[in-house]
């Protein structure tokens, strides 16, 4: 069974930083690109970051240059290490594997807010 | 990267058929026949019931089916159920490993 579980929300002031994890197991993490996904409180999904098998990294516009994506093989884990970090940000956080037609399987998310 | 547009919201009673509308651009739906539909119950996490516009995942009733048209994807769900009640997303490939979302439509079955 394919299982995501994210790790690493929490209360953090605007300016500060987050990294987030995403332990995974029930499939091959090494050869999967994996996603973040994050949801704003009563908002759309909006799509964050990716990550390939080989480790080839993208960003939305909107995080680009604050956040970095990296993948952790040994350990089948995805980071996302979140810098500069202001109220727009607050959201769910969610990581996705995708295959090749989309994401296919979420984990239930981690909730960042970013409040002063 | 704008995102997809779907209605707020739509209704319908037990037993009848609804559609959900999902429109995007020539840089996302209209480029590639990847478009998925996500079911959400709130605070839970996002289910793919609809990939590569029209194709269910194994488990998921045949009463949710997908079609496209130009740069407007459809969700439809027929048969309504009280469980069917639920937020909906569906989301496009929009090329070098991104992916957008639509909205999110709020489905209230009366």
């Amino acid at each position: 069974e394919v299982q995501l579980v994210e790790f690493g929300g929490g209360l953090v002031k605007p300016g500060g930083s987050l990294r987030l994890s995403c332990a995974t197991s029930g499939f091959t993490f090494s050869i999967s690109t994996m996603n973040w996904v994050r949801q704003a409180p009563g908002k759309g999904l909006e799509w964050v970051s990716a990550i390939t098998r080989s480790g080839d990294m993208y960003y939305a516009d909107s995080v680009k240059g604050r956040f970095t994506i990296s993948r952790d093989n040994a350990n089948n884990s995805v980071l996302l290490q979140m810098n500069r970090l202001s109220a727009e940000d607050t959201a769910v956080y969610y990581c996705a594997r995708s295959l090749s037609w989309g994401p296919d399987s979420w984990g239930q998310g981690t909730l960042v807010t970013v409040s002063s | 990267q704008s995102a997809l547009t779907q209605p707020a919201s739509v209704s319908g009673s037990p037993g009848q058929s609804i559609t959900i509308s999902c429109t995007g651009s020539d840089s996302d739906i209209g480029s590639f026949n990847l478009v998925s539909w996500y079911q959400q119950h709130p605070g839970k996490a996002p289910k793919v019931i609809i990939f590569e516009v029209r194709r269910r995942p194994s488990g998921v009733s045949n009463r949710f089916s997908g079609s496209m048209s130009g740069n407007t994807a459809s969700l439809t769900i027929s048969g309504l159920q009280p469980e069917d009640e639920a937020n909906y997303f569906c989301c496009s490939y929009a090329g070098t490993y991104m992916w957008v979302f639509g909205g999110g439509t709020t489905l209230t079955v009366l």
